[in-house]
């Protein structure tokens, strides 16, 4: 089955400070979404984005399929962007990664 | 509210126990899927139903069972719990029904807490 694939696995920032995750698939996939879990469990998506860039805020997200990956930038962090984010594609089912450990420091 | 209801939040039981967890997809929406999140396994696929029918199984142990009802809810079934299946169980939902919103991915609900004591 596909392999998911995150970078970095733990980060630690300032407030303020931008920050850019990385998600390798090892397949092609026909989905590709990002998620914060925050710190009560609570799984929040971010993003569908099979291919190209979207932007919501301070967050934005861009895929490049046939490269076979994507990339979740995080700009003007704030404490409440930490948690955990998580990027999952389907091939097969659907799959996440390992997750990337962000804390925002005040 | 992300439209995806699981119930209950929050459950504590003692090994060798049974347990339902419920979900109720968002509205429209046929498929309904099942994932496990353990501390120190990050999020497992469990099994997958569409319109009631299983559709596909991941990680899956064998005293865990699923079904979808005719009204699209789901329920997962946990039986001779040991202290290891203690974790988030999530639910999530997708849509290709008729009168479902666009496909935008999955969408989750917001977890059942188990811990088996």
């Amino acid at each position: 089955g596909i392999q998911v694939e995150q970078s970095p696995p733990d980060l630690i920032l300032q407030e303020g400070a931008n920050s850019t995750l990385r998600c390798n698939f090892s397949d092609s996939v026909n989905n590709l979404q990002w998620f914060h879990q925050n710190p009560w469990g609570q799984l929040i998506n971010l993003f569908y984005i099979p291919s190209g860039t979207k932007q919501n805020g301070r967050l934005s997200a861009t895929t490049v399929a046939t490269e076979r990956y994507s990339l979740l930038y995080i700009s003007s962090s704030q404490t409440t962007d930490s948690g955990v984010y998580f990027c999952g594609a389907r091939g097969q089912n659907f799959v996440f990664g390992p997750g990337t450990r962000l804390s925002v420091l005040p | 509210d992300s439209g995806v209801t699981q119930t209950p939040k929050h459950l504590i039981t003692a090994t060798g126990q049974r347990v339902t967890l419920r979900c109720s997809p968002r509205s429209g929406d046929l498929s309904v899927y099942w994932y496990q999140q353990s501390l120190d396994q990050g999020l497992q696929f469990l099994i997958h139903y569409y319109n009631g029918e299983e559709r596909a199984k991941g990680n899956i142990l064998e005293r865990f069972s699923a079904q979808q009802f005719p009204d699209l809810h789901s329920e997962l079934n946990l039986s001779s719990l040991e202290l290891g299946d203690s974790a988030l169980y999530f639910c999530a939902s997708s849509g290709y029904g008729q009168g479902a919103p666009p496909f935008y991915g999955y969408t989750f609900g917001s977890g059942t807490r188990l811990t088996v004591v």
